[in-house]
């Protein structure tokens, strides 16, 4: 997890609360992600991004919004927070094609 | 659509066997990639390899191989003379671009000293 930063680490909501799951990257990277990983099943990718400005849906974005302002910053916001919504979220980033991508520590979310 | 079935949810073994994780999966791109991350029970990801469809060698990185059968769909992570910290779950990931993974389910893999 070479330069990826996620805050915080642990957070727990009431339902109906907004929150705002931070990523941050140093290394210039030009694609970043947000996967959830729930019991059973996985990761699964929520939005990702090709660069500053440009966001896209993965396989589950309904209650979760992205922006990409700076090539740093891939913010996650949840806007009405549910009990499904109880996961782990990973944030990962990547240079270009010929590179892996590189996964933050994650964010262990609780919603009651 | 994409798809990737990890069949074995654990697997437990003792020290110095060898053990191997099946990873089968499913696209309809011509090319793709293929990936094995680990999971430490600390929770954090880490690569391990990454594999694209036009290179179907295999690969042996220390106690570790890979076997990757274009004919059959499959992805296949071996770890030689397993150790305890070893003990993780696995997790086999699929994308046409490797910035959209889709993983499989994960296996858990213990290793008893």
């Amino acid at each position: 997890n070479a330069g990826v930063t996620q805050t915080p680490k642990f957070q727990v909501l009431k339902t109906g609360q907004s929150m705002t799951l931070q990523c941050a990257q140093d290394m210039n990277h030009e694609y970043m992600s947000w996967y959830r990983q729930d019991p059973g099943m996985g990761l699964r990718l929520i939005h990702y991004s090709v660069g500053a400005g440009i966001t896209d849906q993965g396989e589950v974005p309904n209650g979760y919004n992205v922006s990409r302002s700076t090539t740093e910053d891939f913010p996650l916001r949840l806007l009405s927070a549910a009990p499904s919504q109880t996961s782990v979220y990973f944030c990962a980033s990547k240079r270009d094609r010929d590179q892996p991508q590189h996964f933050g520590d994650g964010t262990r979310l609780s919603i009651l | 659509a994409q798809k990737v079935t990890q069949a074995q949810t654990e697997i437990s073994v003792v020290e110095k066997e060898d053990v191997t994780l099946d990873c089968v999966y499913e696209t309809r791109d011509t090319t793709y990639y293929l990936f094995w991350y680990k999971q430490p029970p600390s929770g954090e990801l880490v690569f391990l390899i990454r594999r694209n469809s036009f290179d179907e060698q295999n690969e042996i990185s220390g106690r570790y191989s890979w076997n990757f059968q274009k004919s059959t769909s499959s992805f296949n992570f071996t770890i030689t003379a397993s150790q305890v910290v070893d003990s993780a779950v696995y997790f086999c990931a699929l994308g046409a671009n490797d910035y959209k993974l889709s993983f499989g389910a994960g296996t858990t893999v213990t290793v008893r000293a």
